[in-house]
């Protein structure tokens, strides 16, 4: 069975400091997808980041990075220079790929930004 | 624009009213799914399509039916509702079945029942 683990249900960052968000995986399919959420307070799914796992290099996407460890099976997310408009729920997903679209998710971590 | 339109948005309804959910993309995709948010439960999978007439069960399909006759459409049903089926309510769709194709996601359906 696939599954996702969030430890952190609530952090704080001080504005332009970094941040990292972290994130366990399992699955026994060796091909999957892992996939960074963000849900502000209006509720809307958005889209960060994306890494698969055959890929040799960390995703990144403007200020998001993924730090992905497979042997670990971590996938954190980093946010360099915390914004005021990051503060929201993230969530970390998995799409086990010899599994159809069956996308399980993580509980989530709040994340609070400073001023 | 691309989107995914849900309808309705609020819904309270009484135990065993049966009720439709609405979900339509634009984008073509062909992959569909239904998901429900609870507090510290995240998103949870309830159904999902790869394809018209092509849906199978997620995590959590106990109480809840879906139909896909149309590529756009991805309407969700609860035959007979109940208080644990209160809940955030999601739909999403994709294009691809592997590779970066992450979900777009509908604004949500607000679904208690009473």
């Amino acid at each position: 069975a696939q599954k996702i683990t969030q430890t952190q249900p609530g952090m704080f960052v001080q504005e332009k400091e970094a941040v990292t968000l972290d994130c366990t995986y399992d699955t026994s399919d060796p091909s999957y997808g892992l996939f960074w959420y963000k849900q502000p307070s209006s509720g809307e799914m958005i889209f960060l980041i994306y890494q698969g796992s055959y890929d040799q290099q960390n995703a990144t996407e403007g200020r998001y990075s993924l730090n992905f460890q497979k042997a670990r099976k971590s996938a954190n997310l980093v946010i360099s220079a915390s914004q005021l408009g990051d503060s929201a729920m993230y969530f970390c997903a998995m799409r086990a790929d010899n599994y159809g679209q069956n996308f399980v998710f993580g509980p989530g971590t709040r994340l609070s930004v400073l001023p | 624009e691309a989107q995914v339109t849900q309808n309705p948005r609020y819904l309270i309804t009484v135990t065993g009213k049966k009720l439709t959910v609405t979900c339509s993309q634009n984008m073509n995709h062909e992959y569909m799914s239904w998901y429900r948010q609870d507090p510290g439960l995240g998103l949870r999978q309830i159904y999902y399509s790869m394809n018209v007439e092509v849906t199978d069960k997620g995590d959590v399909p106990e109480g809840y039916k879906v139909s896909r006759k149309e590529k756009r459409n991805f309407p969700l049903i609860l035959e007979s509702p109940s208080p644990n089926q209160t809940s955030l309510y999601f739909c999403a769709s994709s294009w691809g079945r592997q590779g970066p194709y992450e979900q777009y996601f509908g604004p949500g359906t607000r679904l208690t029942v009473t």
